[in-house]
């Protein structure tokens, strides 16, 4: 099974200011890597996928890096609406299907 | 636009069953590799099990296989998951999850999820 490990657990930015967020998969998953935002009573919304591709309607401000082993995930210019969970995942391997155990991002 | 509608949720105590259903629409359903992921109550994102397009090939997360299955029924654009020897460590938010063609592994929509509770 591939680990994904996310850091910071917890990140508090203030509003306007870049969010860098990190995951780690304990093995190679070469670009297969998908970002996805969860706000407090809803479902996940994919972000970003194939590293760094955006999902259709993701604005701008959201990139995604890296491969193999290392990722980020990077918020340049934080508006309100993007306080919430992050979770990286990881789909090189289909069974199991791993996830990041998140990155809850806070108003500083 | 896609929507999924999981449904079926409730509280069952342990040892028990229960199936879950999804309905699609707003796209080929049909063309779609399909997930079932869930989370527990304040904790991550946990996948449980994925189906081909035309239900050949299916895998399980190791803590529920063998006591779920997941299934789809493409006329009736709707996916399935059957919770059997339900334990009081299922219990979670069920969501379904739209894939893509070439394999289970982009969950690109959600529907907003089903809770499953398993206590005496």
């Amino acid at each position: 099974e591939i680990v994904m490990t996310q850091s910071p657990a917890t990140l508090s930015v203030s509003p306007g200011e870049r969010a860098t967020l990190s995951c780690r998969a304990s093995q190679s998953v070469s670009s297969n890597l998908a970002w996805y935002q969860q706000k407090p009573g809803q479902a996940p919304r994919l972000l970003i996928y194939g590293a760094f591709t955006r999902a259709t309607g993701i604005p701008a401000r959201f990139s995604g890096s890296g491969s193999g082993t290392e990722f980020t995930l990077t918020i340049s210019s934080l508006q309100s609406e993007d306080f919430a969970v992050y979770y990286c995942q990881q789909y090189t391997n289909w069974s199991p299907i791993t996830f990041g155990q998140g990155t809850r991002l806070d108003i500083k | 636009e896609v929507q999924l509608v999981e449904s079926g949720g409730d509280l069952v105590q342990p040892g028990g069953s229960l199936r879950l259903s999804c309905a699609a629409s707003g796209f080929t359903f049909s063309t779609s590799w399909m997930n079932w992921v869930r989370q527990a109550p304040g904790r991550g994102l946990e996948w449980v099990a994925n189906i081909k397009q035309d239900g050949s090939e299916k895998y399980y997360v190791d803590s529920v296989r063998g006591r779920f299955t997941i299934s789809r029924d493409n006329a009736q654009n709707s996916l399935y998951l059957q919770m059997n020897s339900l334990r009081a460590e299922d219990t979670a938010v069920y969501y379904c999850a739209r894939a893509g063609v070439s394999g289970p592994g982009i969950n690109y929509h959600w529907g907003q999820g089903t809770l499953v509770a398993v206590s005496s």
